[in-house]
Order: structure tokens, then C-alpha cells, then sequence
């Protein structure tokens, strides 16, 4: 498609539940990025990917999320067992890819608000 | 470590009125610079990138390596730019950092009429 699109927009989940976040890139793009927003801050890098190949994990937090890109498939977030501190809008980007001077732009998906109560 | 700092979280002014949104950024190698834009209600969007030195919608950043700036500028602002405004910097540099972007905390830009 031509935007990045990320599924669902909304997501209310009780604490200790799971949360499975999606993001479909934009056709051709390589690059794929999840961010964290909580409370309208600072976006914080979570994990990137290069194809279905973990580009960029310094950004993750060792327990309880993980992501994915499969081929043929929309990329995935997910967070077992969420924690009050998970509430948070969370952004995918994709970029075509990237050059020796810095490489294409970086386009945004609309955000999933995850709550968690 | 990459840093990207808005001083000022909220910032207002009249239409017709020029407008500077500060930034400031740390980085030990050769950066990216960008500014990003959300509209109300609408994604985040690309705004200006400091390699295509190009002007949109009135807008222009220069990039000062002197003083590790990219301040946005308008010489008249008009309504339709209230919006969100977000400086991010990527690093230019090869090795796991490449590619992801570091954001400042934003300024809400208020353009009243």
C-alpha cells in the first residue's frame, strides 16, 4: 500500500494480558521501525528491521516484547503480560532503504494506543 | 549517544508573525537532521530534511555544526501551521545506530489569528 497502516487503533488490555500490535509497511520498503510514545513525550526507538532480519534490537526491552517480520506477512509487536507503564502510543515507520549519505525517508503509521488498566 | 533537545514545549504567536522553533543536538559523528510534523488528528509527516536544503510551506533549517542547531523558521506564520513539530536526527554513520531516529520532546506551535 501506500501508507503505513497499523492495526488495531486502539487496544485495551488488562494487566498480565498479552497485546499483539501490526504494521504493514509501506510495498518495496525495506526498512521497518516501532517507537514508543507515552504520554505525548519523547518517541523512544524500539527495534528496527531490515526485510525479516532484526536490524536494531538496542531498544527493546529484554523481557516481555518481541517483533517480528515475516514475509508476506504485516510485522507484529507484541507484549506478554503488560504493565501499567506499557500504556503508550506505538509507532511503526518504513523506509525504502538506505544510501551512503543517509538514505529516503522514514513514513509513519497512524499509531496503536495501547491502555492498559 | 544521540541527543535531540526542544526547549520550549509550547510556543505561540500571531498570524503574519515570524516563528523560530529551537534545536539543539548532540552527536559525535555526522547527523541527519530532521523536522516532522503532526497536524491534528493526522500521522507524523516529514516536514524538511537538512540534506535536500529546501523550503517547505514557508518553511527552511539550517544546519549550524558550529552550534549544533537546526532551529525551523517561518517569516510569517499563518493558521493552518499550528501543529506538533518534532526535530529528529539520524545517525550517519554505519553500524547498528544507523537508521533510527532520535526525536526531541516536540513544541506545540499556536498560530492565532
Amino acid at each position: 500500500g501506500e501508507e503505513v497502516a497499523q492495526t488495531p487503533k486502539h487496544l485495551v488490555r488488562g494487566e498480565g494480558q498479552k497485546a499483539k500490535l501490526y504494521c504493514a509497511p509501506i510495498k518495496g520498503h525495506s526498512y521497518v521501525f516501532w517507537y514508543q510514545q507515552v504520554l505525548k513525550n519523547e518517541f523512544k526507538f524500539l527495534i528496527s528491521f531490515q526485510n525479516e532480519n532484526v536490524f536494531d534490537e538496542t531498544g527493546m526491552p529484554k523481557e516481555r516484547f518481541s517483533a517480528k517480520c515475516l514475509p508476506n506477512s504485516p510485522c507484529s509487536l507484541e507484549i506478554q503480560a503488560t504493565k501499567l507503564e506499557d500504556s503508550a502510543v506505538y509507532f511503526c515507520a518504513s523506509s525504502q532503504s538506505f544510501g551512503s549519505r543517509g538514505g529516503t525517508e522514514a513514513f509513519f503509521g497512524q499509531g496503536t494506543r495501547l491502555t492498559v488498566v | 549517544a544521540q541527543r535531540v533537545t526542544q526547549p520550549e514545549k509550547l510556543l505561540s504567536v500571531f498570524k503574519g508573525a515570524p516563528v523560530e522553533l529551537k534545536c539543539n543536538y548532540s552527536y559525535s559523528g555526522s547527523p541527519e537532521l530532521f523536522w516532522y510534523v503532526q497536524y491534528s488528528r493526522q500521522r507524523l509527516q516529514l516536514l524538511l530534511r537538512h540534506i535536500s536544503r529546501e523550503s517547505i510551506k514557508g518553511f527552511t533549517a539550517d544546519l549550524n555544526k558550529g552550534e549544533t542547531s537546526f532551529h525551523l523558521k517561518k517569516p510569517f506564520a499563518q493558521e493552518e501551521d499550528s501543529a506538533m513539530y518534532y526535530c529528529a536526527l539520524r545517525a550517519n554513520a554505519g553500524g547498528t545506530s544507523y537508521g533510527k531516529l532520535t526525536f526531541g520532546q516536540g513544541t506545540i506551535l499556536t498560530v492565532h489569528p
